[in-house]
């Protein structure tokens, strides 16, 4: 069965410092998206992307994340100038249509460790 | 503003016994709704979905139906495993929505 794939499955980082995570979806969708989920608590949404541009994001995506499709495969979360509270596990996923009715296909996340 | 509510766990279950997580929802018109899983270590997998009313979801075992008149989608099990212990989310996405809101998760504990 397709998967997505997201690398590295952990990354420890200064605060302060910039961090790339890495998604490679399952290549004929169409739809890409980010969440994190802050240890214990509720998956959030992030940002979805399609047609190589944010189609929607959420108040947390601010001017510290972007994201991008730097080629046909790969989908990227860049994290500028890293805080504590942006320790999370964070999750790419994809859909062929748009949210509903199929559902996403999520990787197994990224778990960021900021310190 | 669209929400999910999903009773708060632990859920700690015997081998065996009838499953019951309730989840209700707020939202304007037709979303779907779905349950994903989450076993130790691991990412989110689809479990089930349902996208209308009186829709059955189904996978595994569990099973869930779309309530409009409740706006509810309470996930059931009849008989469940050390193996399906794991954090169970409910979720909705709003019709020509992009992203997902998820219920807070309630983890579900197995005994043999």
């Amino acid at each position: 069965e397709p998967e997505v794939t997201q690398t590295p499955s952990h990354q420890v980082t200064q605060m302060g410092q910039e961090v790339i995570l890495r998604c490679v979806p399952i290549s004929n969708h169409l739809y890409f998206y980010w969440y994190r989920q802050i240890l214990g608590q509720k998956v959030e949404f992030l940002v979805s992307f399609y047609n190589n541009e944010i189609s929607e994001k959420s108040e947390i995506f601010d001017d510290q994340f972007s994201v991008e499709r730097p080629d046909g495969s790969n989908f990227t979360l860049k994290i500028r100038s890293t805080k504590l509270e942006d320790s999370a596990m964070y999750f790419c996923a994809s859909s062929y249509l748009s949210g509903g009715p199929g559902g996403y296909t999520f990787g197994s996340g990224t778990r960021l460790t900021v310190v | 503003g669209n929400s999910v509510t999903q009773m708060e766990g632990p859920v700690t279950l015997s081998e065996e016994a009838f499953l019951t997580i309730n989840c209700t929802y707020t939202a304007t018109g037709y979303p779907s709704l779905f349950w994903y899983v989450q076993y130790p270590g691991e990412g989110l997998q689809l479990l089930l979905k349902a996208t209308k009313a009186d829709d059955k979801g189904s996978n595994k075992g569990f099973e869930a139906t779309y309530r409009k008149e409740t706006t509810s989608f309470h996930l059931e099990k009849g008989s469940v495993q050390v193996s399906d212990s794991a954090v169970y989310f409910c979720a909705l996405v709003q019709t020509g929505g992009f992203k997902t809101i998820f219920g807070a998760g309630t983890r579900l504990f197995v005994k043999a």
